[in-house]
């Protein structure tokens, strides 16, 4: 049972151009998280999707991000017109139901952002 | 404002040391607090979850504690391995409406075990 997968692993985009940020979720979860991690800071929450619908995308910069969690395929974290304050480490999480109680975050090893 | 801190920052010990490491919390209202150990380059990985009535919790070599009352946990890690080497993520989750948001995370703690 392979774990949460992302690509790519690495991602160098100039500014201005469009990075796009894949997850495959672990087989049999409907609950995606995308996180942003900045050197020495703690992870911060992005958006929360569940299969075609966004959950709370409060964690989300209003303008040139977005995401989505089609029925068929993996989600995408997409950034339009990257400035250089973009780069960072995005990691996506997921998990069989919502994040209440006890309920476990498996993580993949994220995509490391660069912008030149 | 909810908030997790952490300390120290960061720590380096000797192989076969043990280590504790804190984990202080203003997070309400409180579901449960996790530990999650991240190795370099790779996403964190969940070590314990305890909630408001568990005061301890173990994980192999790894033991967390929960103090609800004073909103303290610790982590304390027995006879350190080069392996244990990593940044140990607090993360505290808050009973809210908006489910994404519900879990905050610390800044983490290096620690660097040395031979």
């Amino acid at each position: 049972n392979a774990g949460v997968m992302q690509n790519p692993r690495h991602l160098v985009r100039r500014r201005g151009q469009e990075a796009r940020l894949r997850c495959s979720p672990m087989k049999g979860h409907s609950h995606v998280y995308w996180y942003r991690q900045l050197p020495e800071e703690g992870l911060k929450f992005m958006v929360y999707l569940q299969k075609e619908n966004i959950i709370d995308e409060s964690g989300m910069p209003k303008e040139r991000f977005s995401a989505e969690f089609p029925k068929e395929g993996p989600s995408i974290l997409r950034i339009q017109q990257v400035v250089r304050g973009d780069s960072a480490a995005y990691f996506c999480a997921s998990s069989l139901r919502p994040p209440q109680g006890q309920e476990k975050l498996f993580f993949g090893s994220g995509t490391q952002l660069s912008v030149l | 404002k909810n908030q997790v801190e952490q300390s120290p920052q960061s720590l380096i010990i000797l192989e076969g040391k043990n280590c504790t490491l804190q984990c202080n919390y203003t997070v309400s209202p409180f579901s449960n607090l996790r530990w999650y150990k991240q190795d370099t380059g790779r996403g964190p990985v969940s070590l314990t979850i305890m909630t408001f009535s568990e005061n301890t919790k173990s994980n192999g070599r790894y033991t967390a504690t929960l103090d609800a009352d004073t909103k303290q946990s610790s982590l304390h890690i027995t006879a350190s391995q080069l392996s244990d080497s990593a940044s140990y993520i607090c993360v505290v989750s808050a009973d809210l409406r908006q489910a994404g948001t519900a879990l905050i995370f610390g800044k983490g703690t290096t620690l660097s075990v040395s031979s």
